[in-house]
């Protein structure tokens, strides 16, 4: 089965550090996109940053960067100077087979003042 | 625009119950979702539609049906609720640009959060 993999359920990071969130996907698509999400403890799910399988370079979105190792089949998340309000559930979530999206688990990230 | 909207915001459910989540989004987009959130869980995929009058299953559809009539809406309809259907269900939707992996995202609505008891 296709999945996509978090093994670290809570980080805690000091605030104005650097903290990299974990994902790994299993996937024999060579078409296929990875997307990290947001979600505050007030629920709704806020789009962070995209990456796509041919895409050579890492994505960035502003304190946001995706770590992109194809070979190794992680897409982790580095979220640089931390802030009180980073505090969140972030998902990992992989978008093949043309229409269908799969998320991991979650990391519950919370940062320290 | 509204975005996508979703209602109820929330809802009990006896078991047995059957209702209707609606789900409309304003921004002409063809992809629509349907998925669940258990408590602790990423979101799983209940059923999808890439246009008004198509619809397929996600990975979790059994014990749910789905039209999609217009491009705006999306329901989402629980028969004989059980008490496993007691999650946040969150819909979505995506336009159609740009080839199957751009950037487009999905966009989603507030979620409802439903239980069964």
């Amino acid at each position: 089965a296709q999945k996509i993999t978090q093994t670290q359920p809570g980080m805690f990071v000091q605030e104005k550090e650097a903290v990299t969130l974990d994902c790994t996907y299993d996937t024999s698509d060579q078409s296929y996109g990875l997307f990290w999400y947001k979600q505050p403890s007030s629920g709704e799910m806020i789009f962070l940053i995209y990456q796509g399988s041919y895409d050579e370079q890492n994505a960035t979105e502003g304190r946001y960067s995706l770590n992109f190792q194809k070979a190794r089949k992680s897409a982790n998340l580095v979220i640089s100077a931390s802030q009180l309000g980073d505090s969140a559930m972030y998902f990992c979530a992989i978008w093949y087979n043309f229409n269908k999206f799969y998320f991991g688990s979650g990391t519950k990230l919370n940062v320290k003042p | 625009n509204a975005g996508v909207t979703q209602t109820p915001k929330f809802r009990i459910l006896k078991i047995g119950q059957s209702m209707t989540l609606q789900c409309t989004q304003d921004m002409n987009h063809n992809y629509m979702y349907w998925y669940r959130q258990d408590p602790g869980m990423g979101l799983k995929l209940i059923y999808y539609s890439v246009g008004a009058g198509i619809t397929d299953k996600g990975e979790v559809p059994n014990g749910y049906n789905v039209s999609r009539s217009t491009t705006e809406d999306f329901p989402l309809r629980l028969e004989l609720a059980a008490p496993s259907q007691t999650s946040v269900y969150f819909c979505a939707s995506r336009r159609l640009a740009g080839g199957f992996f751009g950037t487009d995202t999905q966009y989603f609505g507030p979620g409802t959060r439903l239980t069964v008891l």
